[in-house]
């Protein structure tokens, strides 16, 4: 079955240090994941999406089909990087999107 | 560009009764999904639309239908309305064969049953 896992609910950093959300995904083939945030009271939207291998506000993700694996990182976490983050895999024929969990990352002064 | 709009921002119902949420897609976008999002949980595929026609569904009863129009605009029903309904409810616009772009969601319906 396709699926998204988000292990950590809450990922508290400081400010200036590095940050990593962890995303594993379950899929049979070449997957296209991505990242969307939501930011206090903001609607979702996307942040980032593996094939365009862009880095957006300082983020990147990369791709590890070894370990099926899609973690968003940022070297140097700042406060307005504090939302909710959501892993997504659009699935075989491209019609459904597979959400994670969420992590709320929480970055403190 | 408005970008997605939905309608109403919240709704209170009651067991048993039926509701129907509304949502714009993005200018020029002719795609429109819909998600169920409980508290605490990432979105649930509940269906999506194109061309008039429901073209996939995640796993929820036929309670939950829906319907697109000839301006891409869309319609979430739900009937008989249960306790567990209670969500946030997403509308999702894309480009046709564009899903690799990612969606434009709208700011969705809170929908309380009770």
């Amino acid at each position: 079955a396709q699926r998204v896992t988000q292990p950590e609910k809450l990922l508290s950093v400081f400010k200036g240090a590095p940050v990593e959300l962890k995303c594993n995904y379950s899929y049979s083939g070449s997957p296209e994941l991505f990242w969307y945030v939501q930011y206090s009271r903001q609607r979702l939207q996307l942040l980032l999406r593996h094939i365009s291998r862009e880095s957006i506000k300082g983020f990147t993700a990369d791709l590890n089909k070894g370990e099926t694996s899609f973690h968003l990182k940022k070297p140097f976490a700042q406060e307005e990087d504090s939302a909710m983050y959501y892993c997504a895999l659009l699935n075989t024929g491209g019609f459904k999107t597979i959400f994670g969990a969420g992590t709320r990352l929480f970055v403190k002064a | 560009d408005a970008g997605v709009t939905q309608s109403p921002t919240h709704l209170i119902k009651t067991r048993g009764q039926q509701v129907t949420l509304r949502c714009s897609p993005k200018s020029g976008h002719d795609t429109v999904s819909w998600y169920q999002q409980a508290l605490g949980q990432g979105p649930q595929f509940i269906f999506q639309y194109y061309e008039e026609e429901e073209r996939q569904r995640g796993n929820f009863p036929d309670r939950f239908s829906g319907h697109q129009f000839p301006n891409y605009s869309s319609e979430l029903n739900v009937n008989a309305l249960l306790l567990g309904d209670s969500a946030l409810y997403l509308c999702a616009s894309s480009l046709y064969d564009r899903e690799n772009y990612g969606y434009t969601f709208g700011s969705g319906t809170r929908l309380t049953v009770v």
